[in-house]
């Protein structure tokens, strides 16, 4: 078992849709959580990045993080046709390990005008 | 002009070739990661180096060898090219105050016949 989980999708939504991708990971010693954004034939980009629990927002994004049940969640508000792409989660342990990143298998999102 | 490239972007080899992939960035970073990307399992590190005389294997280095020429370059080399190997490489850089901001290439698809 791979120790971050991403439902791959694919998902297609209607433009203006709240979008939620979710990631489960079963080390419990990840403190970093992060969210790449890749667009077709590009390298991924980091869009969101939390430490620890917690929720974080940027724009129509929301990043959620329970440390508790292990969970990593993001949120897009009234998506759009831009945002069509596939996003990874990430995570890492800080510490001696810190940038050594943990990647979900990515989940590729469409969103339809 | 792009902050990390990489060459080539397309190749087509044969079983048992030795292939080199090559890495570059100007971002003056000290770490630098190259990873494998399969449909269905996202990213998967190979090899990272936190600098010049710092290698180190990631998830899945069997059949792979780095190079760290210099701070700016980090070369990837398959010594007997198999099919299975067939891929998108990436190569990634970050800060080591902020590794869990990696910055990617664009890409190297390979294919092993």
């Amino acid at each position: 078992q791979k120790e971050v989980e991403q439902d791959p999708g694919p998902l297609s939504v209607p433009e203006g849709a709240i979008v939620s991708l979710n990631c489960t990971y079963s080390n419990s010693a990840f403190q970093y959580f992060m969210w790449y954004r890749q667009y077709s034939r590009k390298g991924p980009e980091l869009l969101m990045y939390t430490y620890s629990s917690g929720n974080k927002e940027d724009g129509r994004f929301t990043a959620q993080v329970d440390k508790s049940s292990k969970y990593i969640s993001l949120f897009i508000r009234d998506s759009q046709p831009s945002d069509s792409a596939t996003y990874l989660c990430a995570t890492n342990a800080g510490g001696t390990s810190y940038g050594k990143l943990t990647f979900g298998q990515g989940t590729i999102l469409t969103v339809h005008p | 002009d792009a902050d990390v490239t990489q060459t080539p972007r397309n190749r087509i080899t044969k079983t048992g070739k030795r292939i080199m992939l090559e890495c570059s960035q100007t971002k003056g970073h000290d770490r630098m990661y190259w990873y494998r990307q399969d449909p269905g399992l996202g990213l998967q590190l190979i090899y990272y180096s936190f600098d010049v005389k710092d290698i180190n294997k990631g998830e899945i280095s069997d059949g792979y060898s780095v190079s760290r020429q210099a701070q700016a370059k980090f070369s990837l080399s398959l010594e007997s090219a198999i099919p299975n190997q067939t891929a998108l490489y990436f190569c990634a850089t970050s800060d080591p105050r902020a590794s869990e901001t990696q910055y990617f290439g664009p890409g190297t698809r390979l294919l092993v016949l």
